[in-house]
């Protein structure tokens, strides 16, 4: 088996920081993936990338820049928090690059921007 | 697009009694049907899925029968047990566009003693 972890679990910032949430995957999974969870709104795809290097954009890209600089890590920025703001990020990985492959996720970063 | 609606959003049961959530979808394509349950805390994980009309798909006591005509994948259990509480999510995959989960808006379920 394998594990997601995401870091940090808390983050607390300010109106306007950049923040920076990162996550690890040792499935040896070709594809991560970055979703947003709102109350209510279900969980909301930001970024995917199928390998090393590649980024696609999801429904909820604006606002925030993706990177995947190995194939076990997959970090995600918000680039300009927004006062007031809660969610809950989370990471998770396949291994496909393509079809309906399982999703394992992480256990998640819960943002507040004060 | 693709969407996912689960038309409850909370549920309240007591412990043996009859779950139903249901699960509608819209897709341009033939796409595999996913329920995912996610316990406080934790991530969501992997209930069942199922890619063909009429598949049924289990887990745990719990069980979904995709219908295309219906459109639906409703996710049903015959007797709750506390430890089911937990928010669970339809979700729904197309092939054609990747492999991008689109899900529902998540109903948080509740189970007393």
């Amino acid at each position: 088996g394998g594990i997601i972890t995401q870091t940090p679990k808390f983050l607390i910032g300010q109106e306007g920081q950049k923040l920076t949430l990162k996550c690890q995957q040792n499935f040896n999974h070709d594809t991560m993936y970055w979703y947003r969870q709102d109350s209510g709104k279900g969980l909301r795809l930001i970024y995917y990338s199928i390998t090393e290097n590649d980024l696609q954009k999801g429904d909820l890209s604006e606002g925030y820049d993706a990177s995947r600089e190995k194939k076990s890590s997959f970090s995600l920025t918000v680039t300009s928090a927004q006062k007031n703001e809660m969610a809950v990020f989370l990471c998770a990985s396949s291994i496909a690059k393509a079809g309906a492959e399982t999703l394992y996720f992480g256990s998640g970063t819960r943002l507040t921007v004060l | 697009g693709d969407s996912v609606t689960q038309t409850e959003g909370q549920v309240a049961l007591s412990e043996e009694d009859f779950l139903t959530i249901h699960c509608n979808y819209s897709a341009s394509g033939y796409p595999t049907l996913f329920w995912y349950v996610q316990y406080p805390g934790e991530g969501p994980q992997l209930l069942f899925r199922a890619s063909r009309d009429k598949e049924k798909g289990s887990s745990r006591g719990f069980e979904a029968t995709y219908d295309k005509g219906t459109t639906s994948f409703h996710l049903r259990k015959a007797s709750v047990q506390e430890s089911d509480s937990a928010v669970y999510y339809c979700a729904l995959s197309d092939a054609s566009s990747f492999s991008k989960l689109v899900f529902g808006q998540g109903t948080s379920l509740s189970v007393v003693p």
